[in-house]
């Protein structure tokens, strides 16, 4: 079965600097993989998805990693901003039909 | 992009009553749903796979009977939680994939908070 894990559970940094989180899951047979947001009680919002045949997304100061063989992701926030805090999640995609497995998130808060 | 509208965003129920939880699919037509359950400081737990116009699959370890799925349309799923107990209380939430969108993005709805007392 499919685990997904993420380091580290929270993180607290001032504005400007660079964020960087970390995604491991543990059978490579992915279809894709995707990076969400959420804010407390609040649904979930894609932010970079990340086919299996790819090496990495990008989305403005957003950029994620890919290693298949590794079973990583890192997603980078860059310059970030007090905006940006909230909780990250990542999920494996474990069929084409948009089954995931989600990782227990990344709670990021950036101060002023 | 598509819109997933997922309603109500709060119930409290008193031990024993029916919830029922709707997932709809605004400007897209969705075969397949998924409902998930998150406790609180953990992750997102997929309960079952809604299909439409025929029965839900259910993860290992989640009860049919407790955990009631209706796919009636293409644009609408429906999650009944039978006879509701505390240990029900979670946050709820659907998600859907727009076959038309070559991204392949997952949406998701706005969850439900579901309390009992």
């Amino acid at each position: 079965k499919q685990e997904v894990t993420q380091i580290p559970a929270a993180l607290s940094v001032p504005e400007g600097e660079n964020l960087v989180l970390n995604c491991s899951f543990t059978d490579s047979a992915i279809y894709n993989l995707q990076w969400f947001r959420q804010d407390p009680g609040k649904g979930l919002t894609s932010l970079l998805l990340i086919q299996s045949s790819q090496r990495e997304q990008t989305s403005g100061r957003l950029n994620a990693s890919l290693d298949k063989s590794s079973g990583r992701s890192t997603l980078y926030i860059a310059a970030s901003q007090p905006g940006d805090s909230a909780t990250y999640l990542c999920a494996a995609a474990t069929d084409s039909w948009g089954k995931l497995q989600f990782g227990a998130g990344t709670q990021v808060v950036v101060t002023p | 992009g598509a819109v997933v509208s997922q309603h109500p965003s709060w119930v409290i129920c008193k031990s024993g009553t029916s919830v029922k939880i709707e997932c709809r699919s605004l400007d897209f037509q969705a075969t397949t749903m998924f409902w998930y359950r998150q406790f609180p400081k953990q992750s997102l737990m997929l309960m079952a796979t809604s299909n439409e116009g025929s029965k839900a699959t259910y993860e290992q370890g989640v009860e049919k009977d407790k955990f009631l799925i209706n796919h009636a349309s293409l644009t609408l799923s429906t999650l009944t939680v039978t006879s509701a107990h505390p240990e029900d209380s979670s946050f709820y939430i659907c998600s859907a994939r727009d076959w038309g969108d070559s991204n392949e993005k997952l949406f998701f709805g706005s969850g439900t908070q579901l309390s009992v007392l």
